[in-house]
């Protein structure tokens, strides 16, 4: 079955840092693929999504590209602010599923000033 | 900005007694689920929605769950006897027409004792 891969948190930076987030998914079809952020007291929302190979998603700062040799879709930003702290979720939805999503774990990032 | 709300933010009960989440999806949305997080763990489907009738479930959704939509506007999920390891993190979804975003609730915990 579908499945998805976060890389381990928690994450703890300084400001301005770089930031990298690994995702990595199996799927049997073509997936469209998702980041979420769930800030504190507050619901998942999505941040960005890319529907197909190479397809590069991108919102406040944060990019990540489908990567369909890798099974990847690595969340990145070039400099984090304290604002950013939030949980991120990697999650992904096939078309024979409607837009039932399929999550990873979920990584906790901390940005102090 | 239209948004999905949950209720209660937290419950907390006691093993075999019956539980109701309630959620309140954008006005103009057709498409339902619930999801849940146990603490530490992924994101989990439990089950979607529309045209008044479950669409998919997953096998978490067994017997002693079901949900009702009881007018226009709520969307309830019930736990008929609950047990330990219902507690979890529950969040609520909801779409439009079309494979568009999923807009999440803040969730509802509960913590089963």
């Amino acid at each position: 079955g579908d499945s998805v891969t976060q890389m381990e948190g928690p994450v703890t930076l300084s400001e301005e840092a770089f930031l990298t987030i690994n995702c990595t998914y199996t799927a049997t079809g073509y997936p469209s693929l998702f980041w979420y952020v769930q800030y504190p007291g507050e619901g998942l929302q999505l941040l960005l999504k890319a529907t197909k190979a190479d397809d590069k998603g991108s919102n406040k700062g944060f990019e990540a590209t489908y990567r369909k040799e890798t099974t990847s879709f690595h969340l990145e930003k070039g400099s984090v602010q304290v604002s950013d702290s939030a949980v991120y979720f990697c999650a992904l939805s096939e078309e024979t599923s409607g837009s039932r999503l399929t999550f990873g774990e979920g990584t906790q990032l901390t940005v102090n000033p | 900005e239209p948004e999905v709300t949950q209720t209660p933010s937290h419950q907390v009960t006691q093993m075999g007694q019956e539980v109701i989440l309630r959620c309140v999806p954008i006005s103009n949305h057709l498409y339902f689920y619930w999801y849940r997080q146990i603490l530490g763990q992924k994101v989990e489907f439990l089950v979607s929605f529309y045209n008044n009738e479950i669409s998919e479930k997953s096998e978490i959704f067994d017997d002693q769950f079901s949900v009702e939509r009881p007018d226009g506007s709520n969307f309830t999920l019930k736990i008929r006897s609950t047990k330990l390891e219902d507690s979890a993190m529950y969040f609520c979804a909801s779409r439009g027409q079309g494979a568009g975003e999923l807009f999440f609730g803040e969730g509802s915990r509960l913590t089963v004792l």
